[in-house]
């Protein structure tokens, strides 16, 4: 099945610095590849998500870019801000609407 | 906005003793699913429904669980005899697509189960 690997585990980033993380994925039939962010004891929020007929996308501060040749996706965030403190899960999807999600990384963004 | 809702928020239960987490999925949603977190660890999969029928399980997803809807809007999972490697965050979580096309997945706030 599907292996998601996320990188760093673990981000600190000064308020108004960029954000980047990055996943890998095995399964080249996935296609689709949503971003989720988790805020201590709240439900993951979709926050971005990107298909692989395309390459990039972006939403006001944060972008998605997809890499299909090399299996990974990257989330940017630009302009952090202390809201943008929390964990941010990557996942990957072959059509079957089962996400094989990454281990998630906390991203700390100091004032 | 409408939000998959799933109760209880916490349940504690002793080892052996059945449990049923209930879910809410939004309601013009057609395609719901089960996931788990262990604490500290990755969120996994355990099962999709469609149609009235499991779409797809994975190996965690043995004979001690099962899921039904057993009216127009409520999804529960089962675990018949719990174990301590039960204890974890359970997700439900729905999607309006049919098969093979990937809608977005919007999830619940979660369960946590605590097996003592």
């Amino acid at each position: 099945g599907e292996n998601v690997e996320q990188h760093p585990s673990t981000l600190s980033v000064q308020e108004g610095d960029s954000a980047v993380i990055k996943c890998t994925y095995s399964d080249s039939a996935s296609n689709y590849f949503p971003w989720y962010k988790q805020e201590l004891g709240k439900r993951p929020q979709l926050i971005i998500d990107i298909r692989s007929n395309v390459g990039e996308k972006k939403d006001q501060r944060i972008a998605v870019t997809l890499n299909k040749t090399a299996k990974h996706f990257s989330l940017h965030i630009t302009e952090t801000q202390p809201e943008d403190s929390a964990v941010y899960f990557c996942a990957a999807s072959s059509g079957n609407n089962r996400l094989a999600f990454g281990k998630g990384n906390q991203v700390v963004v100091i004032p | 906005e409408p939000e998959v809702t799933q109760t209880p928020s916490h349940q504690v239960t002793q080892m052996g003793q059945e449990v049923i987490l209930r879910c809410v999925p939004i309601s013009n949603h057609l395609y719901f699913y089960w996931y788990r977190q262990i604490l500290g660890q990755k969120v996994e999969f355990l099962v999709s429904f469609y149609n009235n029928e499991i779409s797809e399980k994975s190996e965690i997803f043995d004979d001690q669980f099962s899921v039904e809807r057993p009216d127009g809007s409520n999804f529960t999972l089962k675990i018949r005899s719990t174990k301590l490697e039960d204890s974890a965050m359970y997700f439900c979580a729905s999607t309006r697509a049919g098969w093979s096309r990937n809608y977005e997945q919007y999830f619940g706030p979660g369960t946590r189960l605590t097996v003592t």
